[in-house]
């Protein structure tokens, strides 16, 4: 069974630039969650897709967005990149949303932007 | 702010030996909770979940859960280099704004010793 298919692996983006991100589910998983990790701040939630509705979205600024297909699989957008948001982004997936869910990671998007 | 606290670490222990990493946190309502292992450079690979009080064991892991603690711990036995790496505790938390979200502690990385 494949796992969970982020692209691209690796982003160089200058400031102002906007990126999008893509994430392909495990095979029958209908939640998809992304995260950003960075050192200073770990794994921080992102927002989270079900059945192509966002269900839940994290802290960060209306430039984070992001949107899921009638296959599952999502992809995030930033807008007017800023250096702070260099970082790893990671896409989660799960089978549905229930609490005794497990969820699983893509190997991430490294995003570097100068 | 819902919380997840790890020790940063490092936490090293000699080859063979017992490795002990724990987590608190604030959620009382708190159901879920997951241990994932990162390695350097790498996105986190889920190793345990747990959502009941008591001792879940997985080979040389053993998750265990007190709720009226808000405790979560992990212990790895015969402890390898190739445990080396940084582990985060996860926690699902409580409530329809929580659902599909994961809290991470900011990780402990352990160091095996040959």
């Amino acid at each position: 069974k494949a796992g969970v298919t982020q692209t691209p692996r690796y982003l160089i983006k200058t400031r102002g630039q906007q990126v999008t991100l893509s994430c392909s589910p495990i095979s029958g998983h209908r939640s998809v969650s992304w995260y950003q990790q960075t050192p200073g701040q770990g794994l921080q939630f992102l927002f989270e897709y079900f059945s192509e509705t966002q269900r839940n979205k994290g802290n960060f600024p209306g430039r984070f967005s992001g949107r899921q297909f009638s296959n599952s699989r999502s992809e995030m957008n930033v807008s007017t990149l800023e250096l702070g948001d260099s970082a790893l982004y990671l896409c989660a997936s799960s089978l549905a949303r229930e609490l005794n869910t497990e969820a699983f990671f893509g190997q991430g998007t490294r995003l570097t932007v100068v | 702010q819902k919380e997840v606290e790890q020790n940063s670490g490092p936490l090293s222990v000699p080859e063979g030996a017992i490795a002990s990493l724990n987590c608190t946190y604030s959620d009382r309502g708190s159901q879920s909770f997951f241990w994932y292992r990162q390695y350097s450079g790498k996105s986190p690979e889920l190793i345990m979940s747990i959502y009941s009080n008591g001792d879940k064991e997985d080979g040389r892991f053993t998750a265990q859960l007190n709720k009226a603690s808000q405790y979560v711990s992990l212990l790895i036995r015969d402890s390898q280099p190739s445990d080396s790496a940084t582990y985060l505790c996860a926690v699902k938390g409580s409530g329809s704004g929580n659902t599909g979200k994961l809290i991470f502690g900011q990780g402990t990385t352990l160091q095996v010793k040959p």
